[in-house]
């Protein structure tokens, strides 16, 4: 079956860095994206990966490694703002795709 | 980005009466739009897949009858939900496939029944 893991919920404190984990195991593989949700909020498009390696963009930056199935979010520079849930999502072989269940982030001062 | 739209962002209705939302694409032209549920608390739950001009493919235990989608034109796309209960209060999302890879996701409609 198609299976994506992410941590339920991390904290992490103001200005400091986070990662989150998300690995897969899917039919197929036509990359990798990463959307942010706040609470009562459509998800929006954080990042998108297909090769393996590193794409930064501002202080959110997304890996990808294809051969063991994981990637990771990392969040720099933490701001109040930052916290919400941040959604793990794979692409499969037919173009769909499958979610995560979404790891809710708590940013304390 | 491209922008997709959802109308209305919140709707109270009675048990027993339908729904319609609407989901347009504005700056692009969606083959394929998708329908999806969220619970609170609660991941995105996939309902149905939208392509134009052709019957939605729903995922397993969504009801079909229920959840009506229509798919007129390239541009918009239908979710009513037809007598509608308490348990199907719920925050409904649509997202539009651009380019075979990325999705855009309309605001969120916020159900409430009665």
């Amino acid at each position: 079956g198609q299976n994506i893991d992410q941590p339920t919920e991390m904290t992490a404190t103001e200005g400091a860095i986070v990662q989150i984990n998300c690995t897969y195991q899917t039919s197929g593989f036509n990359g990798l994206f990463w959307y942010q949700q706040h609470a009562g909020e459509a998800p929006t498009f954080l990042s998108y990966n297909v090769l393996d390696g590193l794409e930064e963009k501002g202080r959110f930056s997304s890996f990808l490694s294809r051969s063991k199935g994981y990637s990771y979010l990392l969040l720099k520079e933490l701001q109040m703002k930052d916290s919400a849930s941040y959604l793990c999502a794979v692409m499969d072989s037919n173009y769909q795709l499958i979610w995560g269940a979404g790891t809710k982030l708590i940013i304390k001062p | 980005g491209a922008v997709v739209s959802q109308h209305p962002s919140w709707v109270i209705c009675k048990s027993g009466t339908s729904v319609k939302i609407e989901c347009r694409s504005l700056d692009f032209q969606a083959t394929t739009m998708f329908w999806y549920r969220q619970f609170p608390k609660q991941s995105l739950m996939l309902m149905a897949t939208s392509n134009e001009g052709s019957k939605a493919t729903y995922e397993q235990g969504v009801e079909k009858d229920k959840f009506l989608i229509n798919h007129a034109s390239l541009t918009l796309s239908t979710l009513t939900v037809t007598s509608a209960h308490p348990e199907d209060s719920s925050f409904y999302i649509c997202s539009a496939k651009f380019a075979d890879v990325e999705q855009f996701f309309g605001p969120g409609t916020r159900l409430t029944v009665l």
